[in-house]
């Protein structure tokens, strides 16, 4: 069974652009969340989705946005590029949004210049 | 306060000693722990998940809940150079029902 997809592995952007991240889940899985992981605040939480409604949302500004298709696929947006956006971006996808084990993918890493 | 704090470390242990690793919620009524080991530049896995007060052992590994106390702890039995990696400490937050994670402590197994 093939584990949770991220695409691209790695990405280089100059502020002021726009970023667009994917991620699919394991298969049969409907939840997806996203998370930013930096070494100074650790792994904080994006946004989740769920059957293409997004369930919950972090304290992030409104620049970062996401997205869900039918077929679980997710993506998250990143607009108007800041250097503090450079950090490692995971995706985890769970079976349905009351079960709580994540599995996660092997992330983006952003760096923003 | 954070929400869920950990000890950054590194903690360093002995190859075959016990590995003690704490972390402390301020969300009373959270229901549900998990804890998740990263190793370096790799992704988070789960390792443990634990819902009701007491013990939970899986392998080497045993998960300690203490609601009460808003704490819970990971024990690693034997310890390996292999279990070198950061540990990291997830609560189900009431409010939000977001999963929420701390800083993470890091382990070092010295042979």
């Amino acid at each position: 069974k093939a584990g949770v997809t991220q695409t691209p592995r790695y990405l280089i952007k100059t502020r002021g652009q726009q970023v667009t991240l994917s991620c699919s889940p394991i298969s049969g899985h409907r939840s997806v969340s996203w998370y930013q992981q930096t070494p100074g605040q650790g792994l904080q939480f994006l946004f989740e989705y769920f059957s293409e409604t997004q369930r919950n949302k972090g304290n992030f500004p409104g620049r970062f946005s996401g997205r869900q298709f039918s077929n679980s696929r997710s993506e998250m947006n990143v607009s108007t590029l800041e250097l503090g956006d450079s950090a490692l971006y995971l995706c985890a996808s769970s079976r349905d949004s009351a079960n709580e084990k994540l599995f996660f993918g092997s992330g983006t890493q952003l760096s923003v210049l | 306060q954070k929400e869920v704090e950990q000890n950054s470390g590194p903690l360093s242990v002995p190859e075959g000693a016990i590995a003690s690793l704490n972390c402390t919620y301020s969300d009373r009524v959270s229901q549900s722990f998990f804890w998740y080991r990263q190793y370096s530049g790799k992704s988070p896995e789960l390792i443990m998940s634990i819902y009701s007060n007491g013990d939970k052992e899986d392998g080497r590994f045993t998960a300690q809940l203490n609601k009460a106390s808003q704490y819970v702890s990971l024990l690693i039995r034997d310890s390996q150079p292999s279990d070198s990696a950061t540990y990291l400490c997830a609560v189900r937050i009431a409010a939000g029902n977001k999963l929420t994670f701390g800083g993470g402590t890091r382990v070092l197994v010295k042979p």
